[in-house]
């Protein structure tokens, strides 16, 4: 069965300061890997994804996450947080014949000013 | 491309009664779709697969009856809650795909949120 492990619940940074969130995963064969951002009592919004080819992928909102398959791992990274970026970040997995969907327990990011 | 709309956004209802939310597929056609439910400061936890003219594939410890889903077209799902009781309140997203030819994507609705009084 596919996991997700997003080892950190909050994370507080300060506004201009990086920012790395980790993700590791289980997952059987080639993983399908995704990072969503969600604020306060809104929907889903994808930041990247990975498939295959190269392992650094950029996304929206100036992320990029790596890709190492020898640590199962799919972290996010941003070089400078800004106070629009604090929301709920979730790591996901995609597998099996109807690709289903597996998500971490998620990181909350609070930015200080 | 690849919109997912839901309707309503959100909905209010008394104990006992049903309430039916609606997953479109606006500019694809999906024959699977999946149905999420997230409680407050909580991740998403897959309900079921939807897949399109079949019986819906329910994940462990979802109750079937209380949860029915209807995927009659390649571009509506359905989830209709039964017999609704408060500790159904929640937040219930649905997502279609992938489209394939190496596209793993699935495409998100806005979220319905279910308050049951």
């Amino acid at each position: 069965a596919q996991s997700v492990t997003q080892p950190d619940i909050h994370i507080t940074v300060s506004e201009g300061a990086s920012l790395e969130l980790r993700c590791n995963y289980s997952y059987g064969a080639t993983p399908y890997l995704f990072w969503y951002v969600q604020s306060p009592g809104q929907g889903l919004q994808l930041l990247l994804k990975y498939f295959s080819g190269d392992t650094l992928v950029q996304g929206i909102k100036g992320f990029e996450a790596e890709f190492k398959r020898s640590q199962s791992s799919f972290n996010l990274r941003k070089p400078s947080v800004h106070w629009s970026d604090a929301a709920e970040y979730f790591c996901a997995v995609s597998g099996g014949s109807n690709y289903k969907l597996t998500f971490g327990k998620g990181t909350l990011l609070t930015v200080n000013p | 491309g690849a919109v997912v709309s839901q309707h309503p956004s959100w909905v209010i209802c008394k104990s006992g009664t049903s309430v039916k939310i609606e997953c479109r597929s606006l500019d694809f056609q999906a024959t699977t779709m999946f149905w999420y439910r997230q409680f407050p400061k909580q991740s998403l936890m897959l309900m079921a697969t939807s897949n399109e003219g079949s019986k819906a594939t329910y994940e462990q410890g979802v109750e079937k009856d209380k949860f029915l889903i209807n995927h009659a077209s390649l571009t509506l799902s359905t989830l209709t809650v039964t017999s609704a009781h408060p500790e159904d309140s929640s937040f219930y997203i649905c997502s279609a795909g992938p489209l394939g030819g190496g596209n793993y994507e699935q495409y998100f609705g806005p979220g319905t949120r279910l308050t049951v009084t």
